[in-house]
């Protein structure tokens, strides 16, 4: 079953706009999520945790326990924010991953 | 931050011929380290835990004869693909995790193409 889902494979906006890439899970008790980037050409990196509810890169993530959500936020895309982007969550101290979803900003 | 390195970062072997990665965890010892596979623009697939000092546990579905996995110091896990053949060209990621920060934050290397001819 697949516990990470995220329904967008492609998300393409202009330089900007609002940005949001959705991630839903399937998890029994409190859930420990991450988003993780990989831009082109270079290795995969956490970009934030649910847990220290903070924002990096202009980029935030709430974790809606009632939706079973944790969508990734950003108010106005950059070029540079064009990437890969995957959601995690942690479940038997191992990373189980969604399918990704690739962002691509247009100037 | 931490830093987890792989060598080499790509390789073209011929068809039976074994090949062997490794990862290094570069300022840290990592108790825990993790083999992933990748496909192009597709997720990373978990393909097995490296322990040290033990026994790799393997996913469902991965051949733990064809998928050797060694990791025999705290800064070291080697994955050594068994008579390669071309369905194992892949991109292999490896990660660690630092076991003082004590959370669950994984280090990733930067992956190794696999190319089998």
């Amino acid at each position: 079953a697949q516990r990470v889902t995220q329904p967008e494979k492609l998300l393409s906006v202009f330089k900007g706009a609002p940005v949001e890439l959705k991630c839903n899970y399937s998890y029994s008790g409190s859930p420990e999520l991450f988003w993780y980037v990989q831009y082109s050409r270079q290795r995969l990196q956490l970009l934030l945790r649910h847990i220290s509810r903070e924002s990096i890169k202009g980029f935030t993530a709430d974790l809606n326990k009632g939706e079973t959500s944790f969508h990734l936020k950003k108010p106005f895309a950059q070029e540079e924010d064009s990437a890969m982007y995957y959601c995690a969550l942690i479940e038997g101290g191992k990373l189980i991953f969604g399918q990704g979803t690739e962002l691509s900003v247009k100037p | 931050g931490a830093v987890v390195s792989q060598h080499p970062s790509w390789v073209i072997c011929k068809s039976g011929t074994s090949v062997k990665i490794e990862c290094r965890s570069l300022d840290f010892q990592a108790t825990t380290m993790f083999w992933y596979r990748q496909f192009p623009k597709q997720s990373l697939m978990l393909m097995a835990t490296s322990n040290e000092g033990s026994k790799a546990t393997y996913e469902q579905g991965v051949e733990k004869d064809k998928f050797l996995i060694n990791h025999a110091s705290l800064t070291l896990s080697t994955l050594t693909v068994t008579s390669a053949h071309p369905e194992d060209s892949s991109f292999y990621i490896c990660s660690a995790r630092d076991p003082i920060s004590g959370s669950y934050e994984q280090y990733f290397g930067p992956g190794t193409r696999l190319t089998v001819t």
